[in-house]
């Protein structure tokens, strides 16, 4: 199965601040890169998928990049509403595989 | 708008089989795939398998051997079930929707806790 690993696994933040989590798979995946977000006693919500595209309704403050086996989830301006653990996961082979998550906190 | 709903025990026995329900409403089953995905307490994510409108299935080979994913399309509803169970799977289950065009999760059910305990 392919290894994802995020990092950092958890960070502090001011409202306001541009976010950045990084996502590494064990070997190559192409595009096949998905973003969510997550709350406390909620399920995950698909934020980006195939790298880069906006899920609808997503705010255009969450971005992707990367290619190959190095992504990127970047959040241009926190709000109070995006803090939340992010969990990317790829989609290139089966079995599926998430990364561990990483937790953002209110500094 | 689509919506995925689990419903099944919460508390099973160790060594008992665990068994949930997804029920989907307000689309069609066709040309999606159905999965379910579990998070134990405090960790993260884990893909467990999905099945095709048609009953072609997918399992993940760490828990295959255990596992086994069925639909009923006329009922709009797709289950799973899991034998021999221990603490370890204890967890959230959830079940989502992927398209076809890969296995990116767009739909969630609010998932629901599975305790496995005497």
């Amino acid at each position: 199965a392919i290894r994802m690993t995020q990092s950092p696994s958890s960070l502090s933040a001011t409202t306001g601040d541009r976010v950045t989590i990084t996502c590494r798979a064990s070997q190559g995946i192409g595009s096949y890169l998905a973003w969510y977000q997550q709350k406390p006693g909620r399920a995950p919500k698909l934020l980006i998928y195939g790298t880069s595209t906006l899920q609808s309704g997503v705010p255009s403050r969450f971005s992707g990049s990367g290619s190959g086996a190095d992504f990127t989830l970047t959040i241009s301006c926190l709000q109070s509403e995006d803090f939340a653990t992010y969990y990317c996961q790829q989609y290139y082979s089966y079995p599926w595989t998430f990364g561990q998550g990483t937790k953002v906190e209110i500094k | 708008q689509v919506q995925l709903q689990e419903s099944g025990p919460g508390l099973v026995k160790p060594s008992e089989a665990l068994s949930l329900t997804c029920t989907v409403s307000g689309d069609s089953m066709s040309k999606y795939y159905w999965n379910w995905i579990r998070q134990p307490p405090g960790k993260g994510l884990e893909g467990i398998g999905y099945i095709y409108h048609s009953g072609t299935t997918n399992y993940n080979p760490s828990l295959e051997s255990r596992v086994t994913i069925s639909v009923d399309t006329s009922k709009n509803q797709f289950s799973l079930k899991l034998t021999s169970v221990t603490a370890a799977d204890t967890a959230v289950y959830y079940c989502a929707r992927s398209g076809a065009a890969g296995g990116r999760f767009d739909y969630w059910g609010q998932g629901t806790l599975v305790t496995v305990s005497s």
